[in-house]
C-alpha cells in the first residue's frame, strides 16, 4: 500500500493568513493526488484534483501543486469559512490511501 | 443535480453483516465509470473500502477484502455493501461517493452525506 503523510497534523492560523499543508508519499504517484475539504459532521468534498486542477466551483484561493511524493496544498488568504480538516487522497493504485488529515483551527 | 444517498441499518450486531445502499439520482450510474466506499470511524481519518464499476469490476482494500462484496443494480441506479463479520471496529461513518470517471486523477467528485453504523450488541 502506498503511505500518504500530511504534515502538520493540525495548525493554528488567523484569517488572512497564508497556509500550507503539505502530503508525502511513500512512492512516486506522478500527479495522482487529489485534496478534500471536510467539515464537521459533513460529507468531504473536493477541492483539488491532479495534484494541480480546482474543482469547479472552488474559491481560487485554494492551489496545489507537486508531483511524484511531494505535494502542497495552499490557502492564499484564510477565510473563516476554511476552518476544517484537509485530507490528501492517491489514485495511483490501490487502495486509495489518505492521508491522516490536516485540521486548521482558528488562532 | 447530483446525489447520493446512503441507507441501510444504523445498528449491526457483532459477526452480522453491514448492509448499506446507495441510490444514485441526477446522474446514470453509467455515467461514471467507478463507484466508491469510505468509511471515517469517530473522531478519525478517511479509509478507503473499495470501488465498483458500472459493469461490476471490483477493486478492494486488501485489510477488508476478505469481508466485503459491492455490488451494482443499473436497473435501479444503485449501488450497495455488504461487510460480513463486524466487529466494533467497523463502527463508522459510511460514505458512498461518485468517482469523476473522465479524469485520470480519478477523484470523488460527489459523496453521499453519510450514514452512521453502530457495532453493538
Amino acid at each position: 500500500d502506498i503511505q500518504m503523510t500530511q504534515s502538520p497534523s493540525s495548525l493554528s492560523a488567523s484569517v488572512g493568513d497564508r497556509v500550507t499543508i503539505t502530503c508525502r508519499a511513500s512512492q512516486s504517484i506522478s500527479s495522482y493526488l487529489n485534496w478534500y475539504q471536510q467539515k464537521p459532521g459533513k460529507a468531504p468534498k473536493l477541492l483539488i484534483y491532479g495534484a494541480s486542477s480546482l474543482q469547479s466551483g472552488v474559491p481560487s484561493g485554494f492551489s496545489g501543486s507537486g508531483s511524484g511524493t511531494d505535494f502542497t496544498l495552499t490557502i492564499s488568504s484564510l477565510q473563516p469559512e476554511d476552518f476544517a480538516t484537509y485530507y490528501c487522497q492517491q489514485s495511483y493504485s490501490t487502495p486509495r490511501t489518505f492521508g491522516q488529515g490536516t485540521k486548521v483551527e482558528i488562532k | 443535480q447530483v446525489q447520493l444517498q446512503e441507507s441501510g441499518p444504523g445498528l449491526v450486531k457483532p459477526s452480522g453483516t453491514l448492509s448499506l445502499t446507495c441510490v444514485v439520482s441526477g446522474v446514470s450510474i453509467y455515467s461514471s465509470n467507478w463507484w466508491s466506499w469510505v468509511r471515517q470511524p469517530p473522531g478519525k481519518g478517511l479509509e478507503w473500502i473499495g470501488e465498483i464499476s458500472h459493469s461490476g469490476d471490483t477493486n478492494f482494500n486488501p485489510s477488508l477484502k476478505s469481508r466485503v462484496t459491492l455490488s451494482v443494480d443499473t436497473s435501479k441506479n444503485q449501488f450497495s455493501l455488504n461487510l460480513r463479520s463486524v466487529t466494533a471496529a467497523d463502527t463508522a461513518m459510511y460514505y458512498c461517493a461518485k468517482i469523476r470517471g473522465d479524469i485520470a486523477a480519478r477523484p470523488v467528485d460527489y459523496w453521499g452525506q453519510g450514514t452512521l453504523v453502530t457495532v453493538s450488541s
